[in-house]
């Protein structure tokens, strides 16, 4: 299993531009997660899904969308990128078996830079 | 608003030391409880979850005081490869799973 990756790794985009940051997990998981972190901050959630079909706002979701048309991709959508969306964005995958209790598990990340 | 607050350190200790991470969190409803390691530059990985009767993985140890919204992980025996930065994490959100992140607490191990 490749577990999650993205792609990007890196990417610089100027103000105004838009881009999508890919996601896909191979292991059959019906919850998946994009996350943004800050220099020095925590992790705050932007949007999830539980499954295709269904997405849902997470904490900071404004300047974003996403889709979720399959289990195993879900791809992030910036439009008209500000300098306030530099970050790392990491995208996160979880299979519950019990509600609440199971690992996240997390791609590599993408760094993005809006100059 | 849901928060989770953690020492930034960073914590610089000799090998073989033994450290101690706390995390607060506010929000009383708060359901399942992490910590996560994350290396430099890099994703963050489960490190071990936390329940309210402790519980014990090799040199790491956590605990859990729902009654005070308390987290703490100790290291005893702290080796140079232990040197991340470790995320204390909640979960609130039910069966969604959403987790709130504390910022992390930096620890550095020398030689």
């Amino acid at each position: 299993n490749a577990g999650v990756t993205q792609t990007p790794k890196f990417r610089i985009l100027k103000i105004g531009q838009s881009m999508t940051l890919q996601c896909t997990q191979d292991m059959n998981h019906n919850y998946m997660y994009w996350y943004r972190q800050d220099p020095g901050m925590g992790l705050k959630l932007i949007y999830y899904s539980v499954g295709a079909g269904i997405t849902d706002k997470g904490e900071v979701p404004n300047g974003y969308n996403v889709s979720r048309s399959t289990t195993e991709d879900f791809p992030l959508r910036l439009e008209l990128a500000a300098p306030s969306q530099t970050s790392v964005y990491f995208c996160a995958s979880r299979s519950p078996r019990l509600a609440g209790d199971d690992e996240q598990f997390f791609g590599p990340g993408t760094r993005l830079t809006v100059l | 608003r849901k928060e989770v607050e953690q020492d930034p350190g960073p914590f610089n200790v000799p090998e073989g030391a033994t450290v101690a991470f706390n995390c607060t969190y506010s929000n009383s409803a708060s359901q399942s409880f992490f910590w996560y390691r994350q290396d430099c530059r890099k994703e963050p990985k489960l490190l071990m979850s936390v329940y309210s009767s402790g519980n014990e993985d090799g040199r790491f140890t956590a605990q859990l005081n729902r009654a005070s919204q308390y987290i703490s992980l100790l290291i005893r025996d702290s080796k140079l490869s232990d040197s991340a930065t470790y995320l204390c994490v909640v979960s609130y959100g039910g069966s969604q799973g959403n987790l709130i992140f504390g910022k992390g607490t930096k620890l550095s191990v020398k030689p």
